[in-house]
């Protein structure tokens, strides 16, 4: 079945410390995302990548770091100067011609304390 | 002021009843879109629509451009449709997305 996979589901990390968050999705999409959603917030865009070897920044791209090496895989790392990085996110993937419905994996729960 | 505006923000309904979620939003968009987000977090794409209205099972999406005004309608109300549903807008040349900050649906048996 295609579809798009983050692992793990629940992470926990001690402040200070990087943590990388997977998302593979074998759905042959050009354009992967990396969405943060907190309480009472619509989800917010972190990183973004149109095709391989590309990417921009989002609206909250401080703190975190990503790579797009592989075309089914965008990896995003928490690091030590996200002040705030517990939270849920969310990765999504979609094509860059005819339909654009964005499809979204599972989630990874990350608890920093 | 957010970009894409949800109301309600809460509603609980009673097996059975019709419901209607709005999204109103103030940019220029080329697609509007209706997920699904239940407890455990996934989110599931169940319209996106450009015009007109969509319809799938007991889900109705419509949307009025003009008026930047899109309403997402659930007939005949289950407690299988408790979850949080949220309105994104595709704005600008590239697939970014702008979300709403969701309503939550609880439907009671």
């Amino acid at each position: 079945d295609g579809g798009i996979t983050q692992s793990p589901k629940y992470l926990f990390r001690k402040e200070g410390q990087n943590v990388t968050l997977s998302c593979e999705q074998n759905l042959n999409h050009d354009a992967m995302y990396w969405y943060r959603q907190d309480p009472g917030q619509g989800l917010r865009l972190i990183y973004y990548s149109q095709i391989v070897n590309d990417f921009q920044k989002g609206d909250i791209a401080e703190g975190y770091s990503v790579s797009r090496e592989k075309k089914e895989s965008f990896p995003l790392t928490v690091t030590s100067a996200q002040k705030n990085p517990t939270a849920f996110y969310l990765c999504a993937s979609t094509r860059t011609s005819g339909s654009y419905e964005q499809y979204f994996g599972p989630g990874t729960r990350l608890t920093v304390t | 002021k957010n970009e894409v505006e949800q109301s309600p923000q809460n509603l609980t309904a009673q097996e059975g009843e019709f419901i209607t979620i709005n999204c109103s939003y103030s940019v220029g968009i080329s697609a509007l879109h209706w997920l699904q987000q239940h407890p455990g977090g996934g989110i599931v794409s169940l319209f996106m629509l450009s015009s007109g209205k969509k319809k799938h099972g007991r889900l109705i999406a419509t949307i009025n451009i003009q008026e930047k005004h899109s309403s997402l309608h659930i007939t005949a109300s289950h407690p299988r449709d408790s979850a949080v549903y949220i309105c994104a807008v595709k704005a600008g040349a590239t697939n970014k997305l702008i979300f709403g900050t969701g309503t939550l649906l609880a439907v009671q048996p």
